[in-house]
């Protein structure tokens, strides 16, 4: 059974506090996607890598960077943790392969900036 | 930009109500499309992948149409029932340069199916 974990389900952190959210995955997928989701506003892409160390910022890159050490880890950093981060942030992985594959996700971290 | 738009924002029914949710794109440039179903504070369960040169796939009472050149795309649930209760997403997956493999959301359906 194919599996994205991400590293907590619920997470609270001050303002100002470096955080790192952790996303695996066990499929030896090439692509991994950051989303955050918000009420009104759907998903919106933070961040994705299609490869080892190699990374693209998405539609809403700023507070945020990625990090992609390894094939199956892929996480989200935030630098100095604000209040407007406070949200659902979603992981999710792909095979290569020119986007003609299924996207898995993982259950998400809500995380609240206090 | 891809924009995806889906329609109805929310809909509830009774149960063993046949349902169809809609889903367009603005650019045709996709190489799939995929439903996702997603719970109250959970993450989200892929239902169905249409490939670009696919016109429909079907997983039990699920069956999702795809029409590339129109832009739309439908799930069709047929006899629902409260468990089908949740948060319907579509996504289609760019096969523009270096976005390639990236998802597009809409903003969902919420479904509710009462007793």
């Amino acid at each position: 059974d194919v599996k994205v974990t991400q590293s907590s389900r619920y997470l609270v952190k001050r303002t100002g506090e470096k955080v790192f959210l952790e996303c695996v995955q066990d499929m030896d997928h090439e692509n991994m996607f950051w989303y955050r989701q918000d009420p009104g506003l759907g998903l919106r892409l933070i961040y994705f890598s299609y490869d080892v160390k190699m990374k693209e910022k998405g539609d809403i890159p700023e507070g945020y960077s990625v990090s992609r050490e390894k094939k199956e880890r892929f996480s989200l950093i935030l630098e100095s943790a604000s209040t407007n981060q406070t949200s659902m942030y979603l992981c999710a992985s792909s095979l290569e392969g020119q986007g003609s594959t299924e996207a898995f996700f993982g259950q998400g971290t809500r995380l609240t900036v206090v | 930009k891809q924009e995806v738009t889906q329609i109805p924002a929310a809909l509830s029914v009774p149960e063993g109500e046949n349902l169809v949710l809609n889903c367009s794109f603005t650019d045709s440039a996709i190489y799939n499309l995929q439903w996702f179903r997603q719970d109250p504070g959970k993450g989200l369960t892929s239902l169905l992948l249409i490939q670009s040169s696919q016109r429909e796939q079907t997983s039990g009472r699920l069956n999702a149409s795809l029409d590339k050149s129109s832009g739309r795309s439908t799930l069709y649930i047929a006899a629902s029932q409260p468990g089908d209760s949740a948060t319907y997403l579509c996504a289609v997956s760019t096969d523009r340069g270096s976005t390639l493999g990236r998802l597009y959301f809409g903003r969902g359906t919420q479904l509710t199916v009462w007793p």
